[in-house]
């Protein structure tokens, strides 16, 4: 149980284009996702926290305009990467609680050309 | 935002040797979480410990709790190749947010 998918698993966008990624827990239901960056050999950054029905709760530093994030029902949240630059480029990870515990997705690689 | 200390940042093991990862922080945590994650794939979970003094047996590794919930250590006992990976231990905090150390970076070779 508790698996989290994202889709999709690499996308590779030219700069000044908007990427739409999708994070679904499959098998249980989630009021609260996050989404983290994480830079190569790095531990995970965290951007945002994703709640069912509200808007995200962004981390300092994380543009709220430039990540958009949407929490429409209790298995999706979507992160969407707009006008997207080069130094966007990185490895973008979703989780979902259950309890105690977070599950993670198995990430999406964005590069930015 | 409580911080999370995890040492070592890099490990070079041989195959068979033991070793210990540790996280440390000045906070307390409700529960700590370890992590394995391999490249290009998500982190996966390996054990939650929520009791001060809990300890936990996964095979070869086993994890530990400090009495005071602030800090936590992961043994590997006789560590294989397939042991490498980069382990995460992970704090939580309130909204069930989680403070990630820096990471261990682990090779093992054979």
């Amino acid at each position: 149980g508790a698996v989290v998918s994202q889709h999709p698993s690499w996308v590779i966008c030219k700069s000044g284009t908007s990427v739409k990624i999708e994070c679904r827990s499959l098998d249980f239901q989630a009021t609260t996702m996050f989404w983290y960056r994480q830079f190569p050999k790095q531990s995970l950054m965290l951007m945002a926290t994703s709640n069912e029905g509200s808007k995200a709760t962004y981390e300092q530093g994380v543009e709220k305009d430039k990540f958009l994030i949407n929490h429409a029902s209790l298995t999706l949240s979507t992160l969407t990467v707009t006008s997207a630059h080069p130094e966007d480029s990185s490895f973008y990870i979703c989780s979902a609680t259950s309890g105690h515990e977070q599950y993670f997705g198995p990430g999406t690689r964005l590069t930015v050309t | 935002t409580q911080l999370l200390e995890q040492s070592p940042q890099f490990l070079s093991i041989q195959e068979g040797e033991n070793l210990t990862v540790y996280c440390n922080s000045s906070s307390v945590f409700s529960s700590l979480q370890w992590y394995r994650q391999e490249p290009g794939e998500g982190p996966v979970l390996l054990v939650t410990v929520v009791t001060g003094g809990e300890v936990k047996k996964l095979k070869r590794l086993t994890f530990q709790f400090g009495d005071a919930r602030k800090d936590s250590s992961l043994h590997i006992t006789a560590a294989q190749p397939g042991d490498t990976g980069l382990y995460l231990c992970a704090g939580g905090e309130y909204g069930n947010k989680l403070v990630f150390g820096a990471g261990t970076i682990l090779r093992v070779k054979s």
